[in-house]
């Protein structure tokens, strides 16, 4: 059961434009959302996360946008950068950040010089 | 941020020989480390969770006399893959989080059966 939907599965931007990935939970009991980046043969690193009890967090260029109703959140990245290819992963836990993490099937960001 | 290290970074191993991999957490102490298992193009799979001094526990359909977790300080957890096979080829990652605090991954052990 794949309980945090994420997509696309993969994304071509040209340089400075904006990166978009949305995911979808089905647990209610989600209250956590990190964004994690993984370059190839790298661990993942956290990028961004947010709690449901604001609807938008941002960071530098890195924006989590969260709608609670719809059970959906998404990343952007603003002024997408060749640097910044590397595969997304949303993800989702139930109370502290140090908790379970359930992950999204990632998505693999290509930004064109 | 918090680093946690893993080694070896790589290893290739024979059919039927065990191979242990190291996750430490270098400047805090880790109450609880997690295991993932990642395949070429796929998303993290939870193996196990482990906290300090207790029995790991293992995920569904996750062999707990195949992947030993021994979770024995604060700063070190090790998995062993107990005779491993091809199908056991993948990358393990491990992550650490300090009580209530953010989980910090570490850089991944890619582990090739032969």
């Amino acid at each position: 059961q794949q309980q945090v939907k994420q997509s696309p599965q993969s994304l071509i931007v040209q340089k400075g434009g904006i990166s978009i990935i949305n995911c979808a939970y089905e647990n209610t009991a989600f209250d956590y959302f990190p964004w994690y980046q993984q370059f190839p043969g790298k661990g993942p690193a956290l990028l961004i996360a947010i709690r449901p009890d604001v609807s938008e967090k941002k960071e530098g260029r890195f924006t989590i946008s969260f709608n609670k109703s719809a059970k959906q959140f998404s990343l952007h990245i603003m002024d997408s950068q060749p640097g910044d290819s590397a595969t997304y992963f949303c993800a989702a836990s139930i109370g502290n950040a140090g908790n379970m993490l359930t992950f999204g099937g990632g998505t693999r960001l290509m930004v064109k010089p | 941020g918090a680093v946690v290290s893993q080694h070896p970074s790589w290893v290739i191993c024979k059919s039927g020989t065990s191979v242990k991999i190291e996750c430490r957490s270098l400047d805090f102490q880790a109450t609880t480390m997690f295991w993932y298992r990642q395949f070429p193009k796929q998303s993290l799979m939870l193996m196990a969770t482990s906290n300090e001094g207790s029995k790991a526990t293992y995920e569904q359909g996750v062999e707990k006399d195949k992947f030993l977790i021994n979770h024995a300080s604060l700063t070190l957890s090790t998995l062993t893959v107990t005779s491993a096979h091809p199908e056991d080829s993948s990358f393990y990652i491990c992550s650490a989080s300090q009580y209530t605090d953010t989980q910090y991954f570490g850089p991944g052990t890619r582990l090739t059966v032969l």
